[in-house]
């Protein structure tokens, strides 16, 4: 049962341009949602987070988008760098503990 | 405080064998989660610890798994009996109360053989 969905593995974007991810959710408790990126043979750092009371935040480049009616979120990313470049996890929050999607993987060419 | 450490970063073993995966969390961090992540998943939750109490412990983790977390600081988790399903990156995790997210470890890659 994957209640938190990321549906794209990958995404390629060029330097510059906006990089949008997204992430489905079923369960319509969870409360907080968060993403993460991730570099290989690291752990997992904290991104951005919104709370389901709100619809956008903005954290410098990077912006999440709620959408609680479509169970949907998305990070945008704007501009892209190659520094960028990394998995990305949505996760959402029931009570004390985060579910994870699977990721997306996105690669910013320069 | 430099973050969430965890240790070994490696680990590989033969299948059989017994290891064990120790986390020191953030100091002030009262909640402390292990997880798993294999290739092309994201992180899977396995078990929770709020201070010294173990509060939750996934499917996912059979008889063969034990965590610990004495005295509410460092946590242990021990598989017995390894066999290869069990090669993963097992992730540690601190949060303090609230709403903030968790500051994740880098890992231990377990790789049974």
């Amino acid at each position: 049962d994957q209640q938190v969905k990321q549906n794209s593995p990958s995404l390629s974007v060029q330097e510059g341009r906006i990089s949008i991810l997204n992430c489905d959710y079923t369960n319509s408790m969870f409360d907080y949602f968060l993403w993460y990126k991730k570099y290989p043979a690291e752990g997992p750092t904290f991104l951005i987070s919104i709370s389901s009371i709100k619809d956008k935040n903005e954290d410098g480049r990077f912006t999440v988008f709620l959408n609680k009616s479509a169970k949907h979120l998305s990070l945008h990313i704007v501009p892209s760098q190659p520094g960028d470049s990394a998995v990305y996890f949505c996760a959402a929050r029931r009570t004390y503990k985060y579910i994870f999607g699977t990721g997306t993987r996105l690669k910013v060419l320069a | 405080d430099t973050g969430v450490s965890q240790d070994p970063r490696h680990k590989i073993t033969k299948r059989g064998q017994n290891v064990t995966f120790r986390c020191d969390p953030i100091s002030e961090h009262n909640r402390l989660y292990w997880y798993r992540q294999t290739l092309g998943q994201g992180p899977e939750f396995l078990t929770y610890f709020q201070n010294e109490a173990q509060l939750e412990k996934s499917r996912l983790l059979s008889d063969r798994f034990s965590a610990e977390r004495p005295k509410g600081s460092f946590s242990t988790l021990e598989i017995q009996r390894t066999e290869q399903g069990d090669s993963a990156m097992y992730l540690c995790a601190s949060r303090a109360d609230g709403p903030d997210g968790y500051t994740f470890g880098s890992g231990t890659r377990l790789t049974v053989v």
